[in-house]
């Protein structure tokens, strides 16, 4: 069975903070793994990263990919009371059946 | 370039009720879905198209069914509504083949409530 887990389910940080969040999977046939960002209504697309070890930037925001021991970590540095939202992890996988599977999201919360 | 529109945003329905759920992308992907979102559970699928004419079950299809007569629609009907299919739906879209890309666009949800 496909999965997508996500580390940790929730954290509470101060402005200023720098916050590492993880995603880890078990997935056949691995295509791509993307980060969201949902706030109040549609998640939002923050990377998409298809090879290991090449860091995705963009601003206080950055992410790595890890294809052999399948994982992925998010920074944001310098967190500030707008990055408070669901951060969603997920892969893409691609052989036959396609399908994007999510992890359960982590929820930051920046505290002023 | 209006990229998914999901329709409605809300609706409240009672047990045993169907309704459909609206989505269209006219982005030419090939690759469309629906997810549910609960509290705690994160995204989960519940059907997906790789192109017209094709639809596969994802991981709580139970009580729902899709078709995907043309690239750019995939209705998602509710046969009997049910209070556990109270959640907050997303359709989302991606695979363009031409770039290969695979990121998912999604529509704005839809906030259902069976009471």
């Amino acid at each position: 069975e496909d999965k997508v887990v996500q580390s940790p389910l929730s954290l509470v940080v101060h402005e200023g903070d720098t916050v590492t969040l993880n995603c880890s999977y078990e997935v056949t046939n691995f295509r791509s793994l993307l980060w969201y960002k949902q706030e109040k209504k549609a998640p939002t697309f923050l990377f998409m990263l298809t090879s290991s070890g090449i860091e995705k930037k963009s601003g206080r925001l950055s992410s790595i990919l890890d294809k052999k021991e399948l994982f992925s970590i998010l920074n944001i540095t310098a967190t500030q009371t707008g990055d408070s939202a669901i951060y969603l992890c997920a892969v893409f996988i691609i052989q036959g059946a396609q399908k994007l599977v999510f992890g359960q999201g982590t929820r930051l919360t920046i505290n002023p | 370039n209006a990229g998914v529109t999901q329709t409605p945003k809300f609706q409240v329905l009672k047990t045993g009720q169907s309704m459909t759920l609206q989505c269209a992308q006219d982005m030419n992907h090939e690759y469309m879905s629906w997810y549910r979102q609960d509290p705690g559970m994160g995204l989960r699928l519940i059907h997906y198209s790789v192109g017209a004419g094709i639809t596969d079950q994802g991981e709580v299809p139970n009580g729902y069914n899709v078709s995907r007569s043309t690239t750019e629609d995939f209705p998602l009907r509710l046969l009997s509504a049910a209070p556990s299919q109270t959640s907050v739906y997303f359709c989302a879209s991606s695979l363009d083949r031409k770039v290969m890309n695979t990121e998912a666009f999604f529509g704005q949800g839809t906030r259902l409530t069976v009471v």
